[in-house]
């Protein structure tokens, strides 16, 4: 049982350059959720999606874009990389439940650094 | 934006011993509060996930308390061991389906 994959693992961009994190779940969740995670700092939202063909913006979504493409996929895209955006990326999904009331489950990471 | 706040930010404790650490969060708009255990090169995994005040949890050595009136919780771990060491993190959510992650208290068991 695979849970929720993310791809690439690790990833080293130049200032500028655009990339896509893929994340897939096979848990028929229908919420997923894309963080980040930086030293000293607790895990923020960047963006998530309640539900197949929502997505709202978390606490940091300054630069980045989502698509939930369908019900297993959550993909984050950087349109221009910068190096304030190196850090480690975190999809989770949870079953939709009553608002937040459900666990997260987590991927791997995705460990991104941009020169 | 919920402020979550734990300590403390890192503990050592002798294996064999129980230790305790906070998590704390507004009480206004609560609405769940979640426990995660997070160990090295690996992704957080779910330990509790409370509603209620005065939930207790319990899951193997590890419990955890919920004071939803003053905004806080316990997590607790009995007789602790080096498979304990980990970073705990909590996470609070109000009436949407987002939480607000605590930067964690990292737990290293000494044997």
């Amino acid at each position: 049982n695979a849970g929720v994959t993310q791809t690439p693992k690790f990833q080293v961009l130049k200032t500028g350059q655009s990339m896509t994190l893929q994340c897939a779940q096979d848990m028929n969740h229908n919420s997923m959720y894309w963080y980040r995670q930086d030293p000293g700092m607790g895990l923020r939202l960047i963006y998530y999606s309640a539900s197949e063909g929502t997505t709202d913006k978390g606490e940091v979504p300054n630069g980045y874009n989502v698509s939930r493409l369908n019900k297993r996929e959550f993909s984050l895209r950087l349109e221009s990389a910068a190096p304030s955006q190196t850090s480690v990326y975190f999809c989770a999904s949870s079953e939709a439940g009553t608002r937040s009331n459900q666990p997260q489950h987590f991927g791997d990471g995705t460990r991104l650094s941009i020169l | 934006i919920l402020n979550v706040e734990q300590s403390p930010q890192s503990l050592h404790v002798q294996e064999g011993d129980s230790t305790n650490f906070t998590c704390s969060f507004p009480s206004s708009n609560f609405y769940a509060l979640h426990w995660y255990r997070w160990e090295t090169a690996k992704s957080p995994e779910a330990l509790f996930v409370m509603t209620l005040n005065g939930d207790e949890k319990k899951k193997g050595r590890i419990s955890a308390t919920l004071n939803t009136k003053e905004g806080y919780s316990y997590l607790y771990i009995k007789g602790s061991q080096p498979e304990d060491s980990a970073t705990y993190l909590c996470a609070s959510g109000s009436n949407d389906y987002k939480l607000s992650f605590g930067a964690g208290t990292t737990v290293t068991v000494r044997a």
